[in-house]
């Protein structure tokens, strides 16, 4: 089946631990995205990735951080740096070709930090 | 920054009426257009993409785009109650790298 995957599903971590966010997509798509939901919110951009080897930051970028040393993959570290780091987080992947940018999701990681 | 403007509802309509969900933007450049579907605890899924004034149909929905009035709609007919969700408007931002998002219209079907 093609797709992205993220897990886990639910993360929970105690104030000032860093933690990683596992996105992992099969639809061999160039472009992949980190989005942030906070409740009644619209999706903000943390960082995308056009190829590998490259990001760039998004609307949000402080207190996170990525790597992208596959084409599959995209790992996000949300680190102690980062205020309110409570969320939906969502990755998503794309052809990234031209200007048209359809997006898919994957399911999303819900983290919650006491 | 660029925005992107969504009502946010509830729109609430009856079983088998129609759904009109609209969505301005302010960059006129914009060339590319989603609606995403994202039900309660769940991740956005794209339901239509638009790229050309006029209409675009697949199945019950109705993409609407008007780049004059910088303008986007979502028509669904026979609405359902498995239609009620939030719907997000999406726009390609001026360098064509990334999507910038609406806060999303609510939805309510009531049978």
């Amino acid at each position: 089946d093609g797709g992205i995957t993220q897990s886990p599903k639910y993360l929970f971590r105690k104030e000032g631990q860093n933690v990683t966010l596992s996105c992992e997509q099969n639809l061999n798509h160039d472009a992949m995205y980190w989005y942030r939901q906070d409740p009644g919110q619209g999706l903000r951009l943390i960082y995308y990735s056009q190829i590998v080897n490259d990001f760039q930051k998004g609307d949000i970028a402080e207190g996170y951080s990525v790597s992208r040393e596959k084409k599959e993959s995209f790992p996000l570290t949300v680190t102690s740096a980062q205020k309110n780091p409570t969320a939906f987080y969502l990755c998503a992947s794309g052809l990234g070709q031209g200007s048209i940018y359809e997006q898919y999701f994957g399911p999303g990681t819900r983290l919650t930090v006491t | 920054q660029k925005e992107v403007e969504q009502n946010s509802g509830p729109l609430s309509v009856p079983e088998g009426a129609i759904a009109s969900l609209n969505c301005t933007y302010s960059d006129r450049v914009s060339q590319s257009f989603f609606w995403y579907r994202q039900y309660s605890g769940k991740s956005p899924e794209l339901i239509m993409s638009i790229y050309s004034n006029g209409d675009k149909e697949d199945g019950r929905f109705t993409a609407q785009l008007n780049k004059a009035s910088q303008y986007v709609s979502l028509l669904i007919r026979d609405s359902q109650p498995s239609d009620s969700a939030t719907y997000l408007c999406a726009v390609n931002n001026q360098a064509g790298t990334a999507l910038i998002f609406g806060k999303g219209t609510t939805l309510s079907v009531s049978s």
